[in-house]
């Protein structure tokens, strides 16, 4: 099976613009969530979809949004960029359970 | 929220011997703990994980332990080999939804 791929792979962006980052999870995988990993903070839960409905939120701010479309690929969104959103965005896929969450390569935000 | 807390930050080895990690967690309704290791510029990668109903699994030279009491899981690796060099994230969840991480071991092992 094809692992979880993300698109694009690195991204610049200016203070203030907004960027769309995807996901394509493992085939028959439902779960799709989304991670922050910065050396500061380490790796922060975003929010998790399954069956393209968000399930759980993790604590940022209203910029961070996402969707799930039917073949379970999932986008994120990052409105009005700051330079504190300049991380490595990871999404993972799971079966319905969650149990064994398979990380894809991530998306380098660089914002500047 | 769920609050993990992993020990140590680093941890440098001998080649041939084990290596434990430790973490602990907050929530008592946290009934699935994985173990990833990142290695630099990659993904993380599931090596492990326990349920709750489970004490101990194995697997080759990888072993993770449960004590839901104390509410603490730690990951063993034993014959350590340079290519184990990593950082190791435990994680934690009572939903399956959201994993909460640890801020990670660097594991050095030399030659």
């Amino acid at each position: 099976k094809a692992g979880v791929t993300q698109t694009p792979r690195y991204l610049i962006k200016t203070r203030g613009q907004q960027v769309t980052l995807s996901c394509s999870p493992i085939s028959g995988h439902r779960s799709v969530s989304w991670y922050q990993q910065t050396p500061g903070q380490g790796l922060q839960f975003l929010f998790e979809y399954f069956s393209e409905t968000q399930r759980n939120k993790g604590n940022f701010p209203g910029r961070f949004s996402g969707r799930q479309f039917s073949n379970s690929r999932s986008e994120m969104n990052v409105s009005t960029l700051e330079l504190g959103d300049s991380a490595l965005y990871l999404c993972a896929s799971s079966s319905s359970t969650g149990d064994g969450k398979y990380f894809g390569p991530g998306t380098r935000l660089t914002v500047t | 929220g769920e609050n993990v807390e992993q020990h140590p930050s680093t941890l440098s080895v001998q080649e041939g011997d084990s290596a434990v990690i430790k973490c602990t967690y907050s929530d008592s309704a946290s009934n699935y703990f994985p173990w990833y290791k990142q290695e630099l510029g990659k993904r993380p990668q599931l090596i492990i994980d326990i349920r709750s109903n489970v004490g101990e699994k194995k697997d080759q030279r990888i072993a993770v332990t449960l004590n839901k009491t104390a509410k603490h899981f730690s990951l063993h690796i034993t014959e350590t080999q340079p290519e184990d060099s990593a950082v190791y994230f435990c994680a934690a969840s009572n939903s399956g939804y959201a994993l909460n991480f640890g801020k990670g071991t660097s594991l050095l092992v030399t030659p």
